[in-house]
């Protein structure tokens, strides 16, 4: 079975500081990863993804993410925050002998100050 | 828009009453999976299907929770006899399985409260 753990359900940043979100996984096999943003009252979005390849991975919105296996961690980044950055992020893990199904963590919600 | 149409938004019911929600998938896609999500929680796989065939069920699930994909197109959730910790938001995401990995496209879900 897969899991996630996301350090920290809250984290405040100031506008055009760094965003540092944390996500360390768990698999037996070698997992693909992913994060999802979801705005109020809205469905969940896909960020970026890492599948294969190539472990540092960017996504939309200028955030990005890098694969550490030794590391067991998929931490996602953005250099400068800007205030519709505002949302809650999830970490997610599937494999693809689980049917793909996504595995969440519990969510980090990014409140930016101005 | 993710093209994942959830119906209703919003379900308030009291306790003890049968609820059922339903989901429009993208078009060509042959898989659908449920997720519930409880305030401040990730979302919780429930169960999913491959074109009409249910493959996976969640503990979570249930016997008072059904899906059905009858036709490999829309699926239904029923929960019979809602509790008060049926209280969340069940969302439906489709995806197109062609042999690797493949992306889930999430609905708006539809918010159950139960009185």
């Amino acid at each position: 079975a897969q899991s996630v753990t996301q350090l920290g359900s809250h984290v405040s940043v100031s506008e055009g500081a760094l965003v540092l979100l944390r996500c360390n996984y768990s698999s037996s096999v070698p997992p693909y990863l992913f994060w999802y943003v979801q705005y109020p009252n809205q469905g969940l979005q896909l960020l970026l993804k890492y599948t294969t390849g190539a472990t540092l991975v960017k996504g939309i919105n200028g955030f990005e993410a890098e694969f550490k296996k030794s590391e067991t961690s998929f931490h996602l980044t953005k250099p400068s925050a800007h205030m519709s950055d505002a949302a809650e992020y999830f970490c997610a893990v599937s494999v693809q002998a689980a049917g793909n199904k996504l595995t969440f963590g519990g969510g980090t919600r990014v409140l930016v100050k101005p | 828009d993710t093209g994942v149409s959830q119906d209703p938004r919003h379900k308030i019911t009291k306790r003890g009453q049968n609820v059922t929600f339903r989901c429009d998938p993208i078009s060509e896609h042959n898989r659908l999976y449920w997720y519930r999500q409880t305030l401040g929680q990730g979302p919780e796989f429930l169960t999913y299907f491959q074109n009409e065939a249910q493959l996976e069920k969640s503990r979570l699930l249930s016997d008072r929770f059904s899906a059905e994909r009858p036709k490999g197109s829309f699926s239904t959730l029923e929960i019979q006899r809602t509790e008060q910790g049926d209280s969340a938001m069940y969302l439906c995401a489709s995806s197109l399985e062609t042999g690797g990995h493949e992306k889930l496209f999430f609905g708006s879900g539809t918010q159950l409260s139960v009185l």
